[in-house]
């Protein structure tokens, strides 16, 4: 049964800063890892998706890393803003069942 | 393209009545995923859906709980009899094919106060 930790459970960080966000899962049988962003009240928004033969994905300040065989992940945040504030969950597809950690919940301090 | 839309953003019940909740996957999108979030908890599976077949139920509950996928009209989440516990939100995902390629999008969610 595929188990996905998130660590930390919370941060904080001053703005500006970079900052690492991890992920790990158990079963490194995946199809695709995908990160999301969620705001409290809010549904999920995708940030990246990294396909099981890929390294790495990148959108604007932000690079996501796979290492399969290890069964990790890794989201770097760089240059860190008071609107990067929000809760980030991971999350991993195999077998018709996309499942998540459960979070870590970043605030950025002005 | 609007997305995946649910409705109601916000629903309230009285313990025992019935709950529906809707969702319209992207266009051209045929998989749909239901998860529940519990307060404070992380998003947990409960069933895929297409177009009128159950894939996957594996995470819902076996009582009170229904999902459908009609050939016409949205997917709908039933919760009948609902209890305090049911409390949560409900999020909807879609996917283009399964989840291998595209991962997920997912909907604003509905969230679900049982009084």
């Amino acid at each position: 049964k595929q188990e996905v930790t998130q660590i930390p459970a919370a941060l904080s960080v001053p703005e500006g800063e970079n900052l690492v966000l991890n992920c790990s899962f158990t079963d490194s049988a995946i199809y695709n890892l995908q990160w999301f962003r969620q705001d409290p009240g809010k549904g999920l928004t995708s940030l990246l998706l990294i396909q099981s033969s890929q390294r790495e994905q990148t959108s604007g300040r932000l690079n996501a890393s796979l290492d399969k065989s290890s069964g990790r992940s890794t989201l770097y945040i760089a240059a860190s803003q008071p609107g990067d504030s929000a809760t980030y969950l991971c999350a991993v597809y195999n077998n018709n069942d996309m499942r998540f950690g459960a979070g870590t919940r970043l605030t950025v301090k002005p | 393209n609007a997305g995946v839309m649910q409705n109601p953003r916000h629903l309230v019940r009285r313990r025992g009545q019935e709950a529906r909740l809707r969702c319209s996957p992207m266009k051209g999108h045929s998989h749909v995923y239901w998860y529940r979030q519990l307060p404070e908890e992380g998003l947990k599976f409960m069933v895929y859906l297409q177009k009128e077949n159950i894939i996957d139920e594996s995470g819902m509950p076996k009582e009170r709980f229904s999902a459908e996928f009609p050939k016409e009209g949205p997917s709908i989440l039933r919760i009948q009899q609902v209890v305090r516990g049911d409390s949560a939100a409900y999020f909807c995902a879609s996917s283009p094919l399964d989840g291998t390629v595209y991962g997920y999008t997912f909907g604003s969610g509905t969230r679900l106060t049982v009084v």
